[in-house]
């Protein structure tokens, strides 16, 4: 089975501030891997796919690259309503993995 | 637009099996491209991946679950199901159904409790 690593696990940061999130993968899983944010009490919504596409209507701060086993999620510029949690998801194999998650919270 | 929605016990007693359905509107179940899956969330904690069934109805399940775990399809219904069987105070969680990776239910609470 594939591990994902995700880190860090929770980050405070201030509006404007550029994040970056990372998913290790214990074993190549090319680029077959998305993002996902989830609010408090909502289901998660899917940010990007193929490691760096992003979903239609996602606003262009966020952003995605990686292939292999490392894979980062950058947002370039953090507004009020990023602060929530973010999980990556590998679907190379099954079964599918999830990161551990990162809480991204107000500084 | 796909639209899904869990549906099932909110309650469930120590030992006994927990059944949900995901019923599926704006598009059908059959032939899709993707698997139908389940994940889970344990109050306060991160998503947990159950399983998936595709529209071939092979399944593929979480190891840590797999003896507890059934999947199933009814393509009549437009809808796909989750057993969970033997639970404890660990299966605890929001239940959400989702295609794809991008489709995906509200989520709904199930409590494992006497």
């Amino acid at each position: 089975d594939i591990q994902m690593t995700q880190s860090p696990s929770s980050l405070s940061a201030s509006v404007g501030d550029r994040v970056t999130i990372t998913c290790r993968a214990s074993q190549d899983i090319r680029n077959d891997l998305g993002w996902y944010q989830q609010k408090p009490g909502k289901a998660p919504k899917r940010l990007l796919y193929a490691a760096s596409s992003l979903e239609s209507g996602v606003p262009s701060r966020f952003s995605g690259s990686g292939f292999g086993t490392e894979f980062t999620l950058t947002i370039s510029s953090l507004q009020p309503e990023d602060f929530a949690a973010y999980y990556c998801l590998q679907y190379r194999s099954y079964p599918r993995t999830f990161g551990g998650g990162t809480k991204v919270e107000i500084k | 637009q796909l639209q899904l929605q869990e549906s099932g016990p909110g309650l469930v007693k120590p030992s006994e099996t927990l059944s949900l359905i995901c019923t599926v509107s704006g598009g059908s179940i059959s032939g899709s491209s993707y698997s139908w899956d389940w994940v889970r969330q344990p109050p306060g904690k991160g998503l947990d991946w159950i399983g998936a069934i595709d529209s071939r109805g092979a399944t593929y399940y979480n190891p840590a679950l797999r003896s507890r775990v059934a999947m199933s399809v009814d393509t009549s219904k437009n809808q796909f199901s989750l057993k969970l069987a033997s639970v404890t105070a660990a299966d605890t969680a929001v239940y959400f159904c989702f295609y794809g990776g991008f489709s995906w239910g509200q989520g709904t609470l199930v409590t494992v409790s006497s």
